[in-house]
């Protein structure tokens, strides 16, 4: 089955904490994105992809990082973790050149305390 | 820069009332005009597309509508379902960059169906 899976689905975690949220997909798609989802600010980029080794910030990237080591995975990492950055997060691909879908995974809910 | 607005909600409708959810937008360029549909608990679902002015994307029911004179792309459906009950998402690509750098969204409209 083609998707996007994320991991961990839910994690609550303290202030300064390193922690990783994986992303995997399965289609071969090129681009791949990170976005945050906040109640009445919609969803926003924090970083994308175009291929490996390539990453771009988008709209709020601060307090992020991201790697593609290899085609199918885009990790999010946050090195030290703040309350404003609790969140839902979202993984999504994209085939590339001028396909302008996104395909999401079901979601990382993030509580930093 | 781009920027979708869209009704926040929420929206209350009956089963079988008629829907409309507004969207219009601000871009550069020669965006793509989509609607994701947000079930609870779960991530966004493309609902439909068009790529083009006076394209008209359709899936489930649902229409819209390119109207690039109007830089609107409005979701209607003639009558609403109690598992139509979602949060609904306006975006765009507006292409430059290949679309590598994802959708621009509206906040989304939360819409509650009651039978």
């Amino acid at each position: 089955e083609a998707q996007v899976t994320q991991n961990p689905r839910y994690l609550i975690t303290v202030t300064g904490k390193k922690l990783t949220v994986t992303c995997s997909q399965n289609m071969n798609h090129e681009y791949m994105s990170w976005y945050r989802q906040d109640p009445g600010l919609g969803l926003r980029q924090i970083y994308y992809s175009m291929n490996v080794e390539v990453t771009d910030k988008g709209d709020v990237p601060e307090g992020y990082k991201v790697s593609r080591k290899e085609k199918r995975n885009f990790p999010l990492i946050l090195e030290s973790p703040s309350p404003n950055q609790t969140s839902l997060y979202f993984c999504a691909s994209s085939p590339g050149p001028l396909s302008y879908e996104q395909y999401f995974g079901p979601g990382t809910r993030l509580t930093v305390t | 820069g781009n920027s979708v607005t869209q009704m926040e909600g929420p929206v209350t409708l009956s089963e079988e009332a008629f829907l409309t959810i507004n969207c219009t937008y601000t871009a550069t360029g020669y965006p793509s005009l989509f609607w994701y549909v947000q079930y609870p608990g779960e991530g966004l679902q493309l609902l439909l597309k068009a790529t083009k002015a006076d394209d008209k994307g359709s899936n489930k029911g649902f229409e819209a509508t390119y109207r690039k004179e109007t830089t609107s792309f409005h979701l209607e459906k003639g009558s609403v379902q109690v598992s139509d009950s979602a949060v609904y998402f306006c975006a765009l690509s507006d292409g430059i960059g290949g679309g590598a750098d994802g959708l621009t969204f509206g906040k989304g409209t939360h819409l509650i169906i009651q039978p």
